[in-house]
This record gives C-alpha cells, structure tokens and sequence, in this order.
C-alpha cells in the first residue's frame, strides 16, 4: 500500500498562474483533507470530504477550490495563485467513526512569486 | 477554533521529561496528538475521547481535562528520536472537522 501520495512534490509559481495539487489514498478512506502549513500557524484546514462527490469549506478555503469525483482522489485547485499562498500543502485521509487517526501525505511545497 | 499550545518550543537533555499543554476556548469532543519531525509529514500519536481519559504510548502519555477544555502530553525520560513538532487537534461537534493547535517544537539534544 502506497498510503497516501501528493504530486507534485514541489511546485513554483507566478503570480496569477494557476495549478492543481493531487492527493490520492489507497486505503478507501471515506474522509479527505487538505491543510496547510504555515510557520506559526500549525496546520489550517482549507477544504475537506466526507465522500465521493461530496466538499465542504475548513477554516481558511478563499483562493482555493476542490474536487472528489473519486473516491480515492481530492484535488486542490489555486485559479489565481498569490504570494500569500505561498505554503507547504498536507493533504490527509481517514476512516469514518470514533477513532479518527488521519493518515498524511508527504506535503507539496509552494512558492508563489 | 484552533487550540492554543503552549510552551511554542522546548529544549530538553536526554533522559529529562517535559510537559506540553493544549487547550480551547471551545468545547473539547476529542483530543487528538501529533508529532512532524523536520520535513516529513505528521504522524499519529493517540486520541482522547472522554474527559478523564489517559492515554500511553512507550514513554509518552496524554491526559484530556473535559471540563477545563485542556489537554496535555507527558514526555518521561527523553530521547532524542522524540525530537520534532508536536501537535494537538481537536474535533468539531459533528467530527468531520479538525482544528489543530499552532505546535510546540521539542528538540532533544545529547
């Protein structure tokens, strides 16, 4: 089992470019996250999914959007990318239940110039 | 909503113990921690459901205080491999969010 994986690894950006951030679970979790992770501000939930074509707002979502059209991907999308997004991306998956361990992927880094 | 921690970092010798706390303005349904070590993504430590409830895990042990909204991360004799970022988070009331705390940086050194 690979877990859960994040591509790209690293990534930089102009301002007002846009890119799509894949994270992708093989353990047919129902629930996905995308943080990110700033210095200071630990880590800050921008969307998340409680299934297969479902999405929801976290704390900090403008700027970005998401999709899960299946159930073992979640996409993060940036249409107009800004500096102030400049970040390292955790995408992070769990079971349904009492007991939510969230399995994390291994972090995107950002740099918008 | 995010937790407040505290202290924001720590440095301990080999074989000392530390102590971080965790808490929230909101009410606590869970309490659940995390260490990141330098580049790498978080991992799970454990859970805490109920107030009251105690937890271990190897020399690390976590108590969870409903009533004060509070949490806190017991390290007992230190070594260096418990070096990195500890984090707490706390569930929202239908569980589908995570809020989590701004971190404390643990660094072990010989």
């Amino acid at each position: 089992n690979a877990g859960v994986t994040q591509t790209p690894k690293f990534r930089v950006l102009k301002t007002g470019q846009s890119m799509t951030l894949l994270c992708a679970q093989d353990m047919n979790h129902e629930y996905m996250y995308w943080y990110r992770q700033d210095p200071g501000m630990g880590l800050r939930l921008i969307h998340y999914s409680v299934g297969e074509g479902t999405t929801a707002k976290g704390e900090v979502p403008d700027g970005y959007n998401v999709s899960r059209l299946k159930k073992q991907n979640f996409l993060l999308g940036l249409e107009s990318a800004a500096p102030s997004q400049t970040s390292v991306y955790f995408c992070a998956s769990r079971w349904t239940g009492a007991t939510p361990e969230q399995y994390f992927g291994p972090g995107t880094r950002l740099t918008v110039t | 909503q995010q937790p407040v921690q505290s202290p924001q970092a720590v440095i301990l010798r080999e074989g000392e113990d530390a102590v971080i706390n965790c808490s929230s303005s909101k009410a606590l349904y869970s309490v659940h921690w995390y260490r990141q070590k330098h580049g790498e993504a978080p991992v799970f430590l454990m859970i805490l459901l109920k107030g009251g409830e105690q937890k271990g895990h190897e020399k690390i042990s976590a108590s969870f205080n409903e009533k004060k909204q509070q949490s806190s991360l017991y390290l007992t004799a230190s070594q260096l491999s418990y070096s990195g970022t500890y984090f707490c988070g706390t569930g929202s009331n239908t569980g589908n969010q995570f809020y989590f705390g701004t971190g404390t940086s643990l660094t072990v050194i010989p």
